[in-house]
């Protein structure tokens, strides 16, 4: 079975400029998440989407963040304009919830943003 | 108090050692609990869950877990070098669906 893909999984740009990190969940997962893992701050959760709803964006640091899931099987996540602050690796997650009960998440192998 | 708490370490253990990884949470209303294991550089790997008080045994790994006292532990048997990662803790709070995490032990074995 595939994992969650991400892509790209290197991503160097200029301050100012638009970044847009993109996820495919594993197939049959209804619940999706964006991470982010500084040094600093650790393994932050920025949003998490339900059935494609999102459910939670309290963890989006501003409005320079946005995300959307047009789609069970595609998420992205976009920064405009980015900044050097915004340089971490950043991680998406899928996994299945039905009803109230939630299943085990599992990463994809996250992009690395460079943000100069 | 942070939510999920962890010891940075690093944990140092021998080959063949046990090391044993603790976590303690903050909500008593926290009702699913996991280990990852990152190494660096890679995303992390699911390696453990455990929603009931009590013992779970997956090979060399156990994840206890103890409700009443707060606090969720790893315990991994004839550590091996290989095992030498970060371990991140991670609860689910509520009925939702949202993880949140420990700032990870960092163990390192040593052969």
């Amino acid at each position: 079975d595939a994992g969650v893909i991400q892509s790209p999984r290197h991503e160097v740009t200029e301050m100012g400029q638009e970044v847009t990190l993109r996820c495919k969940p594993i197939s049959g997962h209804n619940s999706l998440f964006w991470y982010r893992q500084t040094m600093m701050r650790g393994l932050e959760l920025l949003i998490y989407f339900n059935n494609n709803v999102p459910i939670d964006d309290s963890g989006m640091p501003e409005d320079r963040f946005s995300a959307k899931m047009p789609n069970a099987s595609f998420s992205t996540l976009k920064i405009q304009p980015s900044e050097p602050r915004d340089s971490a690796v950043y991680f998406c997650a899928s996994s299945g919830q039905y009803g109230t009960v939630s299943y085990e998440q599992y990463f994809g192998p996250g992009t690395r943003l460079t943000v100069t | 108090q942070k939510e999920v708490e962890q010891n940075s370490g690093p944990l140092s253990v021998p080959e063949g050692a046990i090391a044993s990884l603790n976590c303690t949470y903050s909500d008593r209303g926290s009702q699913s609990f996991f280990w990852y294991r990152q190494y660096s550089g890679k995303s992390p790997e699911l390696i453990m869950f455990i929603y009931s008080n009590g013992d779970k045994e997956d090979g060399r790994f156990t994840a206890q877990l103890n409700k009443a006292s707060q606090y969720v532990s790893l315990l991994i048997r004839d550590s091996q070098p290989s095992d030498s990662a970060t371990y991140l803790c991670a609860v689910i709070r509520n009925a939702g669906n949202m993880l949140t995490f420990g700032g990870g032990t960092r163990l390192m074995v040593k052969p």
